[in-house]
């Protein structure tokens, strides 16, 4: 059974301080990783990743996957409270059922002002 | 352009009866998948369904749960005689028409089904 392992499940920090979330995973046929952040309504997609260490970034988020090592990291930098969330990571597998989303149990990230 | 549409937000239902759940995809979208997310789990795929057609009900479990998703309105998930361990938050998400995007999922606010 596919699994991912989110980590740390939850995490406190002031505002301006830079954040590692981690998520590792055990696929039968990776195909792609991605990340949402769950607010109190729809987890919102964030990235897509599907290459080796290859960082995508978005604003002051960025992410980037070790297919060799089986994992991938989330970071955050300058955090305001409105980053406050939980970050989920997920994984797609592949063969005709990439669809089939295995999500972790998130990240709970609080930012103090 | 509207997101994915779920109602309603919130549900309460007494053991043995039933749920209805519904989700409009977004606009221009034709996929449509279930995910239930028990207390302190992660989301679990249940069911995908294109117009129509179930693709894939392989994480539904087998009794008391059903899905749809007609060629007009909203996909519905039903729960017949509800007990109190199908106490969760149901997500719906949706993908566009595509070889190939059907992982980038687009997901509604939930359903907070409580069973008293």
């Amino acid at each position: 059974e596919d699994k991912v392992v989110q980590s740390p499940l939850s995490l406190v920090v002031h505002e301006g301080d830079t954040v590692t979330l981690n998520c590792s995973y055990e696929v039968t046929n990776f195909r792609s990783l991605l990340w949402y952040k769950q607010e109190k309504k729809a987890p919102t997609f964030l990235f897509m990743l599907t290459s080796s260490g290859i960082e995508k970034k978005s604003g002051r988020l960025s992410s980037i996957l070790d297919k060799k090592e089986l994992f991938s990291i989330l970071n955050i930098t300058a955090t305001q409270t409105g980053d406050s969330a939980i970050y989920l990571c997920a994984v797609s597998p592949g063969g005709g059922s990439n669809y089939k989303l295995t999500f972790g149990k998130g990240t709970l990230l609080t930012v103090n002002p | 352009n509207a997101g994915v549409m779920q109602n309603p937000r919130h549900l309460v239902r007494r053991r043995g009866q039933e749920a209805r759940l519904r989700c409009s995809p977004m606009k221009g979208h034709s996929h449509v998948y279930w995910y239930r997310q028990l207390p302190e789990e992660g989301l679990k795929f249940m069911v995908y369904l294109q117009k129509e057609n179930i693709i894939d009900e392989s994480g539904m479990p087998k009794e008391r749960f059903s899905a749809e998703f007609p060629k007009e309105g909203p996909s519905i998930l039903r729960i017949q005689q509800v007990v109190r361990g199908d106490s969760a938050a149901y997500f719906c998400a949706s993908s566009p028409l595509g070889q190939g995007t059907q992982e980038t999922q687009y997901f509604g606010p939930g359903t907070r089904l409580l069973v008293l």
